[in-house]
């Protein structure tokens, strides 16, 4: 069973630019998260779809953070401008079910901002 | 607020003991919990999860324990190898809520 896929691995960026990551999750896993993992802490929850519904992005920086999931399969998330503090590692999660319960995570696409 | 935490950082073991790694939760009421592993360069990897209504369970070379007197998660690994070094991070979902909150983690090293 083919994982969760995310592109590009590596992004580095001047701050005020604009960047978008790419997540494929594992076939036929209804939700899909997008998490945030600041170096050294855990993951944080930026933004979760159910199908292709937001179901919580209440910890979403609305004002320069985006994501689709259109036809319920991939999503992208976009950053746009980027900011010094959004380097972090960026980590695209899917799960069968709706309950949030046993996520399978993707390798993730490291942000440096410069 | 929500946060689940760990009591140490840092865990340093030698090759063939058996490690701990401990997480206490704040939110009394959490149904689920669930450990992860994270190597170096990749995404967080299942290793064992647990619901409120159980005090243990059983993996292959690990077991989740959960108090909830306390409020206090363990993972035990058995016969720890260098394999096992990474990060390990407990997460828990709050009642009403369909999101894993994660705590900071703790990084295992493993002593030759």
């Amino acid at each position: 069973e083919a994982g969760v896929a995310q592109s590009p691995r590596y992004k580095i960026i001047e701050k005020r630019q604009s960047v978008a990551f790419w997540c494929n999750p594992i076939s036929g896993h209804a939700t899909l998260y997008w998490y945030q993992q600041i170096l050294g802490q855990g993951p944080k929850l930026l933004i979760q779809f159910q199908n292709n519904g937001v179901v919580d992005d209440s910890q979403l920086p609305k004002d320069r953070f985006s994501a689709e999931r259109l036809k319920g399969v991939d999503s992208t998330l976009k950053i746009q401008p980027a900011k010094l503090e959004d380097s972090a590692v960026y980590l695209c999660a899917s799960s069968l079910g709706s309950q949030a319960e046993k996520l399978f995570f993707g390798s993730g696409t490291q942000l440096s901002v410069l | 607020g929500e946060s689940v935490g760990l009591h140490l950082p840092t865990l340093s073991v030698q090759e063939g003991d058996n490690s701990i790694i401990n997480c206490a939760y704040s939110n009394s009421a959490s149904d689920y919990f669930i450990w992860y592993k994270q190597e170096s360069g990749k995404g967080p990897q299942f290793i064992i999860d647990i619901r409120s209504n159980m005090d243990k369970r059983q993996g292959q070379r690990v077991t989740v324990l959960l108090n909830k007197t306390v409020k206090h998660l363990s993972l035990q690994i058995a016969a720890t190898q260098p394999g096992d070094s990474a990060v390990y991070f407990c997460a828990e979902k709050p009642p009403g809520a369909q999101k894993l909150v994660f705590g900071q983690g703790t990084r295992l090293t493993i002593n030759p």
